[in-house]
């Protein structure tokens, strides 16, 4: 069974420019989360998704992130327009269990520089 | 809110040497402690977990137990090798019906053969 997905691995954009990020969740997984790592600083969740709803989105830093799960399948995250503070690693992970209770499996990461 | 603190890296040990890494954590109510592993080029991945009081996760050679009255969940092994190395991050979930993670800094891990 494939894990969970994430596209581009890298990616280098200017300040200004715009970037989407893609998850491919684990099949059959409701849940996916976004988390982001900024250089030195710890893992700070960004936003839950159960199926197609946003469920919560309390840790979106501002208005220049989108994210998106048309269909509850694989989600993107937009950063528009990008600026140096986004640079970072997004991690996407995903579960199955609406309880909270199971594992959530996590994605390699995207590495976000912006310059 | 919550929030976790581990001890400072870079941990440079060589193979066979003994391994701590602290975590102390600040949360409400009872919540459940994990250690995440993430290996070069990888992503993250569940090491162990407790998810109560006295309870002791384990997995790979590596432990950790939640110990409540010192608000601790360090992670230890009796034996490090080569393939251990990787940045060891610990984390909380506070009770709540989703996967919400708490994390800390991280600290890289390098041993040395």
């Amino acid at each position: 069974e494939a894990g969970v997905t994430q596209f581009p691995s890298h990616s280098v954009i200017e300040k200004g420019q715009t970037v989407t990020l893609r998850c491919d969740p684990i099949s059959g997984h409701d849940n996916l989360y976004w988390y982001r790592r900024v250089m030195g600083k710890e893992i700070k969740f960004l936003l839950h998704f159960v199926k197609e709803s946003k469920q919560d989105e309390s840790g979106m830093p501002n208005n220049r992130f989108l994210a998106e799960r048309t269909g509850g399948t694989y989600s993107t995250l937009k950063v528009q327009p990008a600026e140096l503070e986004d640079s970072g690693v997004y991690f996407c992970a995903s579960s199955q269990d609406p309880q909270g209770l199971a594992e959530a499996f996590f994605g390699q990461g995207t590495r976000l520089t912006v310059v | 809110g919550d929030s976790v603190t581990q001890m400072e890296g870079p941990v440079t040990l060589s193979e066979e040497a003994f391994l701590t890494i602290n975590c102390t954590y600040t949360a409400t109510g009872y919540p459940s402690l994990f250690w995440y592993v993430q290996y070069p080029g990888e992503g993250l991945q569940l090491l162990l977990k407790a998810t109560k009081a006295d309870d002791k996760g384990s997995n790979k050679g590596f432990e950790a137990t939640y110990r409540k009255e010192t608000t601790s969940f360090h992670l230890e092994k009796g034996s490090v090798q080569v393939s251990d190395s990787a940045v060891y991050f610990c984390a909380l979930k506070s009770g709540g019906s989703n996967y919400k993670l708490t994390f800390g800094k991280g600290t890289l891990l390098t041993v040395n053969p």
